[in-house]
């Protein structure tokens, strides 16, 4: 099936400081990514929609200012997380969708000291 | 938005059948029914997808009645690394997950 990388597989910073988390779409062009969070034993909560070549669709309650979504070309989406505080550790998935299918990457875990 | 409403959790044991009912009684005339697998600071991983009746694969089937309105997710002979929280997406043109179902499997 189609493969889908993120970069850094985890990632440890100090709080104000900003991270970007990067996903590809190795063997496959994305038009459209998804960016989720997931706080320890809960779901997968829908963070953005990204769209190569667009602005990203970001969901109610999500900070656009604080959670940069960048879609530059057909194989990369990042997620830039600016200013970053302890309440914005968590496990950060991407997914792309081919022909109906999603695949995911292999999340980001973000720790802010 | 097909909302999606499946058991918290579940417990088995080793060898045994286990099957998860989900529910998407909104769910669209075009729209599939698919089912993921998640391990613990794992990306999900896509396990099945099915539109009406069956459909069988090598690690699980997928039945889905004429209404369309539920979906069951069929694991034969379960093993312990089987554990893992298994999710029912009606994907649409925003992927929203449910709660899933988080399956315990005992020795």
């Amino acid at each position: 099936g189609a493969v889908v990388s993120q970069h850094p597989s985890w990632v440890i910073c100090k709080s104000g400081t900003s991270v970007k988390i990067e996903c590809r779409s190795l063997d496959f062009q994305a038009t459209t990514m998804f960016w989720y969070r997931q706080f320890p034993k809960q779901s997968l909560m829908l963070m953005a929609t990204s769209n190569e070549g667009s602005k990203a669709t970001y969901e109610q309650g999500v900070e656009k200012d604080k959670f940069l979504i960048n879609h530059a070309s057909l194989t990369l989406s990042t997620l830039t997380v600016t200013s970053a505080h302890p309440e914005d550790s968590s496990f950060y998935i991407c997914s792309a969708r081919v022909v109906g299918e999603l695949f995911f990457g292999e999340g980001s875990r973000l720790t802010v000291l | 938005l097909a909302k999606t409403t499946q058991p918290i959790s579940m417990d088995s044991y080793e060898g045994q059948e286990v099957n998860i009912t989900c529910s998407h009684n909104n769910i669209a005339t075009n729209d599939y029914i698919t089912w993921y697998q998640q391990f613990p600071s794992q990306g999900p991983r896509f396990i099945i997808q099915g539109y009406k009746t069956k459909v069988t694969n090598e690690v699980a089937s997928l039945f889905i009645p004429a209404d369309r309105k539920s979906s069951t997710l069929s694991l034969p002979r379960v093993s312990l690394s089987d554990t893992a929280v298994y999710y029912c997406l009606v994907p649409a043109a925003k992927i929203i997950f449910g709660k899933g179902t988080r399956l315990h499997i005992l020795p």
